[in-house]
């Protein structure tokens, strides 16, 4: 089958970090570029961040760059970001996606989520 | 930096209906590329159109993309009770790839 699926959120002070991941599963997972997206909930979509296939473009929202760290695994079909400085603003649902096509690409495969809350 | 309004942000209609929502960007789109995503209340988003107008793997016929430029539209020929959902618009291909604000598209 053919699946994302993330890890890593809960809830953290503002000021600190989380780890997200995301396992890939059900397809060849260094063949596509891959995304973070993000969505407050009851709220829109937001982009976050991507990464291409081998990880040598990465691009962030201004919201996340500087704070943020995207990065992968190919050898685990893994995904990560790297989230430091939490600020209560980054409170969401995190999914992951995968990107078709031009470089961040659409988003044809995306996971169930990880939420994150930042609260003291 | 592109950025893409939706409109209307809640259409009310009934199912048979047909449904009209508007994606406007503040720059032309290049290269056609424009993505249209249904979400359901609790539950992840879906690809329905790429390409402004090429439908996803398993998507029905009933939705249909157009457009070029600035102004693309999806249209929903006959709504079914599944398509009560939010529909986004998105442009690909550039960073960061704008999402639109969404259109809720509920039950008259």
């Amino acid at each position: 089958e053919v699946r994302l699926v993330e890890s890593g959120g809960g809830l953290v002070k503002p000021g600190g970090s989380l780890r997200l991941s995301c396992a890939a599963s059900g397809f060849t997972f260094r063949t596509y570029s891959m995304n973070w997206v993000r969505q407050v909930p009851g709220k829109g979509l937001e982009w976050v961040s991507s990464i291409s296939t081998i990880g040598d473009l990465k691009n962030y929202a201004d919201s996340a760059r500087g704070r943020f760290t995207i990065s992968r695994d190919n050898a685990q079909n893994s995904l990560f970001l790297q989230m430091r400085t939490l600020r209560a603003e980054d409170t969401a649902v995190y999914y992951c996606a995968r990107g078709i096509l031009s470089y961040p690409g659409y988003f044809d495969l995306w996971g169930r989520g990880t939420p994150v809350t930042v609260s003291s | 930096e592109n950025v893409l309004t939706q409109s209307p942000g809640t259409l009310s209609l009934s199912p048979g209906e047909r449904a009209t929502l508007s994606c406007r960007a503040s720059q032309s789109v290049s290269n056609n590329y424009l993505a249209w995503y249904q979400q359901k209340p609790g539950q992840t988003p879906r690809l329905l159109i790429y390409g402004v107008s090429s439908r996803a793997t398993g998507i029905p016929d009933r939705f249909s993309g157009s457009g070029s430029g600035t102004d693309f539209t999806l249209t929903i020929s006959r709504l079914e009770p599944e398509d009560f959902a939010v529909y986004y618009c998105q442009q690909y291909g550039i960073s960061p790839p704008p999402f639109g604000p969404g259109t809720k598209v509920d039950i008259k």
